[in-house]
């Protein structure tokens, strides 16, 4: 069973860069037809499509926040990484790690439990 | 990127029937078959309920149907339950040379 896992710091400092990575676990992140994506949601507001990652590295980004983010995948150690620069407070959010599957025309099949991120001093 | 557009609440009585609506673009609900809703309950993650516009996983319920027409998908929930009350988002493919994933604003369905 497919299962994925956030892991970073919770508390990031303002300019600073926020560091996340997902751990792909029961399959592998080279599986074909399987993109990696990040999600977040901040306090009180909906879900936000962050990046995109194919096990190729080819990647998409969401157009809003394409100058501040990088998103990569270590296919040896079967996880993909987000990192977002310059963080403000409106970065504070829930980070979710999720496939998305072109089983499931492109809908995310397999989420991460989300791990909580504040951007404080 | 402009989210798709969903009306921020909705209710219903146990047994009813409510759907909401998820409004995008021809380029992204109205140029591809590619809608998924998601229900996603405080603290939890999101789980996908539907995909590919109207297409069941397995395990949801059949309650649970989607549809769209032009630019505006929808999601019904019929014979509403208690566990039904959530946060509710559509989302889109929107191509590989665009935005490759929007979603809604979500909609809080609140069974009465």
């Amino acid at each position: 069973q497919l299962q994925l896992q956030e892991s970073g710091p919770g508390l990031v400092k303002p300019s600073e860069t926020l560091s996340l990575t997902c751990t792909v676990s029961g399959g592998s992140i080279t599986s074909s037809g399987s993109y990696w994506g990040w999600i977040r949601q901040p306090p009180g507001k909906g879900l936000e499509w962050i990046g995109t990652i194919y096990y190729s590295g080819t990647s998409y980004y969401n157009p809003s926040l394409r100058s501040r983010i990088t998103v990569s995948v270590d296919t040896s150690k079967n996880q993909f990484s987000l990192k977002l620069s310059s963080v403000t407070a409106a970065d504070t959010a829930v980070y979710y790690c999720a496939r998305c599957t072109v089983d499931y025309s492109y809908g995310m099949d397999v989420w991460g439990q989300g791990t909580t991120v504040t951007v404080s001093s | 990127q402009s989210a798709l557009t969903q009306p921020p609440s909705a209710s219903g009585s146990p047994g009813q029937s409510v759907t909401i609506s998820c409004t995008g673009s021809s380029s992204d609900v109205g140029g591809y078959n590619y809608v998924s809703w998601y229900q996603h309950h405080p603290g939890k993650a999101p789980k996908v309920m539907i995909y590919e516009v109207s297409k069941r996983p397995s395990g949801v319920p059949d309650r649970f149907s989607g549809s769209k027409s032009g630019n505006t998908a929808s999601l019904t929930v019929s014979g509403l339950q208690a566990e039904d009350e959530a946060d509710y988002y559509c989302c889109s493919y929107g191509g590989s040379s665009n935005n490759f994933v929007v979603f809604g604003g979500g909609t809080k369905l609140t069974v009465l």
